[in-house]
C-alpha cells in the first residue's frame, strides 16, 4: 500500500521569497515520487521526480525538491516565488511494480503580489 | 496537456442518465488512467488499463464502467449508478511499467448533475 499526506491546505507567500510545500509519503519498499501542479479547470502537469540518486531533484520553471528517507518526506521548493506560482499542487508516489499512483490531497498556492 | 485529449469540456447529466467521457492519446502510450478529482480529496483512481482488452478497478470504480478496444482510446461511462457523480474527470496516460514514468493527463472532463 502506498499513501501520501500534504499537510497544509493553503500555503501563502509574498512574491519574491521562498515558497515551500510539504510532502510526507508512506509506502513499501523504496518509493518513486513525484510532483504535479495544476491550474483552474486544467488537467495536471508534471514539474519533477525522484526515482534513485541525488536527494536534490531540479525540475521544471525553477522548482526543487528534496528527497528525505529517514524523514519520509519529498518536500517542494522554490527560491523566489511568483505570482504566476500561484496553483494547485500535488505530491504522488508509487513504488517498483506498482504502476498505479497515489496522490495527495492537494495544496493551494497562493503567492501575494 | 501533451498529446490526451478528452471531451466534452463540459457535461451535463440528468438523473438517471448514462454519459461517456472521451479520452484519446497519441503518444503511444499503453497504460491509460481515469481519476475523479473532488475539492479537498485530491484524486482518487476509477480505472487503468494497461494493455488493449484489458482494465482494472481502482479505488473508485463502483457506477463507472470502462472499454479498452484501442490503444489510443480509454472512454469512461458515469451510469445511473453512480450516485454523486459530480465532479472533475481527468484522463491519463504512461508507458506500461510506468511506476517511475510520469503520467500524462488530459484537461479534464467537468460533470455537473442537474
Amino acid at each position: 500500500a502506498q499513501s501520501v499526506a500534504q499537510p497544509e491546505d493553503q500555503v501563502n507567500v509574498a512574491e519574491g521569497n521562498p515558497l515551500t510545500v510539504k510532502c510526507t509519503y508512506s509506502v513499501s519498499g523504496n518509493p518513486y515520487l513525484f510532483w504535479y501542479v495544476q491550474y483552474p479547470n486544467r488537467g495536471l502537469q508534471f514539474l519533477l521526480k525522484y526515482i534513485t540518486g541525488d536527494n536534490l531533484v531540479k525540475g521544471s520553471y525553477g522548482f526543487e525538491a528534496e528527497f528525505n528517507k529517514s524523514q519520509t518526506s519529498f518536500h517542494l521548493k522554490k527560491p523566489s516565488a511568483l505570482v504566476s506560482d500561484s496553483a494547485l499542487y500535488f505530491c504522488a508516489v508509487s513504488y517498483y511494480g506498482n504502476n498505479r499512483l497515489a496522490f495527495g490531497k492537494g495544496n493551494q498556492v497562493v503567492v501575494i503580489p | 496537456d501533451g498529446g490526451i485529449t478528452q471531451s466534452p469540456k463540459y457535461l451535463f447529466r440528468k438523473e438517471g442518465q448514462n454519459v461517456t467521457l472521451s479520452c484519446e492519446q497519441n503518444l503511444n502510450h499503453d497504460a491509460m488512467y481515469w481519476y475523479r478529482q473532488d475539492p479537498g480529496q485530491g484524486l482518487r483512481l476509477i480505472y487503468y488499463s494497461q494493455i488493449v482488452n484489458d482494465f482494472q478497478k481502482g479505488d473508485i470504480a463502483e457506477g463507472y464502467s470502462v472499454s479498452r478496444e484501442k490503444k489510443e482510446s480509454f472512454p469512461l461511462t458515469v451510469t445511473s449508478a453512480q450516485k454523486n457523480p459530480t465532479a472533475f474527470y481527468l484522463c491519463a496516460s504512461g508507458p506500461v511499467l510506468s511506476n517511475y514514468n510520469e503520467q500524462f493527463f488530459g484537461p479534464g472532463t467537468r460533470l455537473t448533475v442537474l
